[in-house]
C-alpha cells in the first residue's frame, strides 16, 4: 500500500525557516518524480514545487522561488521541503503527492495527509 | 487567481445529474495538455478522480466522468449520493507556471 506521511509543521514566526518531511513507503520511491502542494486555510489547492526521481530536474512557484528549497534522498525514501524567509500567506497545510505522467502533463495519483505550517507573531 | 476557472458552487438532488467545468487558456488546456480531477472531502486529503481528461482510476465509480474540449473540460456526476459533497478541483500543466495550475474548487452541495 502507498503511503505519504508528512511531517515537520508547527508554528513559526515571520522570516523564520522549517523543513517538512514526508516519508513514502510501499513503492520504488526512487522511480517516482515528487511534488509539494499547499491549502491555505478556507481556500483552494496551489502546486509548490517539483522535484524529478533524481533530482535533476526541480521547479517551483513563483510564489516561493529564491525561499523554498526542495530535496529528496532516495536512500532514506524521503522528501523535504525547506522553507526559509517564511511570510504570513504562507500559512497552508502542505501536502507531498507522487507524480505521474502520461506525456500531456503531470497529475498526482497519492497524497499525504499533510502538515500544516502556521506563520504568525 | 487560478489560471483554470471553476464554479465557486454547484448543487444537485440525490440521483440527478451535476457537471462541473474547468475553464482554461492557450497555456494550460487549450494547449493540449491534460485535465486531472480531484475530490477533497471535508478534512481530508485530495483524492484523485479522473486523470488524462477521462479516466478513472481503479476504485473510482463510473458515475463519475471527464472530457475536455478546446480549452475547456468537464466533470460528470450521474446518480448523485450524499457522499459526493466535497469540494471539486480541476487541475492542468500551464506552460506560464512551469509548473500545474488549479482551479480554485468547485463545492458540490447534494440537497
Amino acid at each position: 500500500e502507498v503511503q505519504l506521511v508528512e511531517s515537520g509543521g508547527g508554528l513559526v514566526q515571520p522570516g523564520g525557516s522549517l523543513r517538512l518531511s514526508c516519508a513514502a513507503s510501499g513503492f520504488t520511491f526512487s522511480s517516482y518524480s515528487m511534488n509539494w502542494v499547499r491549502q491555505a486555510p478556507g481556500k483552494g489547492l496551489e502546486w509548490v514545487s517539483y522535484i524529478s526521481s533524481s533530482s535533476s530536474t526541480i521547479y517551483y512557484a513563483d510564489s516561493v522561488k529564491g525561499r523554498f528549497t526542495i530535496s529528496r534522498d532516495n536512500a532514506k525514501n524521503s522528501l523535504y521541503l525547506q522553507m526559509n524567509s517564511l511570510r504570513d500567506e504562507d500559512t497552508a497545510v502542505y501536502y507531498c503527492a507522487r507524480d505521474l505522467d502520461l506525456g500531456s502533463g503531470s497529475y498526482y495519483d497519492y497524497w499525504g495527509q499533510g502538515t500544516l505550517v502556521t506563520v504568525s507573531s | 487567481q487560478s489560471v483554470l476557472t471553476q464554479p465557486p458552487s454547484v448543487s444537485g438532488a440525490p440521483g440527478q445529474r451535476v457537471t462541473i467545468s474547468c475553464t482554461g487558456s492557450s497555456s494550460n488546456i487549450g494547449a493540449g495538455y491534460d485535465v486531472h480531477w480531484y475530490q477533497q472531502l471535508p478534512g481530508t486529503a485530495p483524492k484523485l478522480l479522473i486523470y488524462g481528461n477521462s479516466n478513472r482510476p481503479s476504485g473510482v465509480p463510473d458515475r463519475f466522468s471527464g472530457s475536455k474540449s478546446g480549452t475547456s473540460a468537464s466533470l460528470a456526476i450521474t446518480g448523485l449520493q450524499a457522499e459526493d459533497e466535497a469540494d471539486y478541483y480541476c487541475q492542468s500543466y500551464d506552460s506560464s507556471l512551469s509548473g500545474s495550475g488549479f482551479g480554485g474548487g468547485t463545492k458540490l452541495t447534494v440537497l
